[in-house]
């Protein structure tokens, strides 16, 4: 069974502060797309990466792919308050019938 | 605005009772998704229509049924519905297959139900 694990489960920090979430498994992905889901919303893909070692910016945050297609994190510099929000990590399988593996997610309070 | 609409966006029900959940995709794109979420199970894929043919199940509940019609819209039907079935029910939706490669979804805001 693939897993994918998201740690911190829960993150409370203050407005300008950095920080950095995980999302770990055993298993190799072929991509790792991360989504932040808004209360009341549904999750919004925030990036794909696909290619070991990649890094991929937008505005302040950053997201890397690990060597080994196993893991990823995401990097938040100088957090606001618009960035709280549960931060979703989904695995894509690789070879036929390609499906989607989801973390539980790690819920981001920023605190102004 | 995903473009993918679900409604309605509540519905509350007793235990025993049956509901269909309705979304529309976004326009252009082929593919459903429908995933259930609850704070202890995190999001949980049930099942994957592509242009009106299953393609893809997870973790659906002999109880729960979904198709997608010929206009692409799909419906996710719960039937004898138990208290553990409260939470809620996500639509999302791509372009292509899906089964070679993993696009992005774009999802909806969801429909929350409640099993008195």
């Amino acid at each position: 069974t693939q897993l994918l694990k998201q740690s911190p489960q829960f993150l409370s920090i203050q407005e300008g502060e950095n920080l950095t979430v995980y999302c770990n498994s055993s298993s190799v992905f072929s991509s790792l797309q991360w989504y932040r889901q808004e209360p009341g919303e549904g999750p919004v893909l925030l990036v794909t990466v696909v290619t070991g070692g990649e890094v991929k910016k937008l505005k302040r945050l950053t997201f890397q792919f690990g060597d080994a297609r196993k893991d990823s994190s995401l990097h938040i510099t100088a957090a606001q308050t618009g960035d709280t929000g549960l931060y979703l990590c989904a695995g894509g399988t690789a070879g036929n019938n390609r499906k989607l593996i989801w973390g539980l997610g790690t819920s981001l309070a920023v605190n102004p | 605005d995903s473009g993918v609409t679900q409604t309605p966006k509540h519905l509350i029900t007793a235990t025993g009772q049956r509901v269909t959940l309705r979304c529309s995709p976004r326009s252009g794109d082929l593919s459903v998704y429908w995933y259930q979420q609850s704070l202890d199970q995190g999001l949980q894929f049930l099942i994957h229509y592509y242009n009106g043919e299953e393609r893809a199940k997870g973790n659906i509940l002999e109880r729960f049924s979904a198709q997608q019609f010929p206009d692409l819209h799909s419906e996710l039907n719960l039937s004898s519905l138990e208290l553990g079935d409260s939470a809620l029910y996500f639509c999302a939706s791509s372009v292509g297959t899906g089964l070679y490669s993993n696009q992005p979804q774009h999802f909806g805001d969801g429909t929350r139900l409640s099993i008195l």
